[in-house]
């Protein structure tokens, strides 16, 4: 069974940094490009960038919004993949999913996400 | 930037009726088009991608359809399980539509 589970949310200041985590389990980690998607409360769903396999040279892009502020990661030994999240603004205040998929593809997994409260 | 619109924000409909949601894109996206359910306090599930092929588990009762700007999620007759908010994707830019929230008439 694919499992996907976020950690590391929390409250945070504004202007302060916090690191998401995706662990996951029962698929091939390597072979798959990861995403993260928020949602703030009461919205929509925002995709805030991707990293793709090492097959396809792990690169990673991201939403405008947070490019230059957010960092994706993945260790494929661990199947984890992390999302640094620097500068935070209170805008940037939501629930973070974890998704499989994201290279030209859809995301057919998702965790449960993890809440992020950016406040003073 | 493509932008994905979706139509109509809400519906309220019935048990057992046909509904269909609309989904438009700001340019062609061929066909790398993905519909996702999202219920309340949930994650979202794929439903479709490719614009018209249900993903593993998703009933017969959803289908998809179109190509290039113009997309339509079809459920053929509602059950009280799907009442959500359904979310476009054109997932070559992986941008979201703005969700159309199915409620209960």
């Amino acid at each position: 069974e694919v499992q996907l589970v976020e950690s590391g949310g929390g409250l945070v200041q504004p202007g302060r940094s916090l690191r998401l985590s995706c662990r996951t389990s029962g698929f091939n980690f390597g072979d798959y490009s990861m995403s993260w998607v928020r949602q703030a409360p009461g919205k929509g769903l925002e995709w805030v960038g991707f990293i793709r396999s090492k097959t396809f040279g792990g690169t990673t892009d991201y939403a405008a919004s947070v490019k230059g502020r957010y960092t994706i990661s993945r260790d494929d030994s661990k199947s984890i993949v992390y999302l640094q999240m620097n500068s935070l603004k209170t805008d940037d205040t939501a629930l973070y999913y974890c998704s499989r998929g994201g290279n030209e593809s859809p995301l057919d997994c998702w965790g449960q996400g993890t809440l992020v409260t950016v406040s003073s | 930037e493509i932008v994905m619109t979706q139509s109509p924000a809400t519906l309220s409909v019935s048990p057992g009726e046909r509904v269909t949601l609309s989904c438009r894109a700001s340019q062609s996206v061929s066909t790398s088009l993905a519909w996702y359910q999202q219920k309340l306090g949930q994650a979202p599930r794929l439903l479709i991608y490719g614009a018209s092929t249900r993903a593993t588990g998703i009933p017969a009762r959803f289908s998809g359809s179109g190509s290039g700007t113009e997309f339509t999620l079809t459920i053929s007759s509602l059950e009280s399980e799907d009442f959500a908010v359904y979310y476009c994707q054109q997932y070559n830019s992986r941008t979201f539509g703005g969700g159309t929230k199915v409620e209960i008439k």
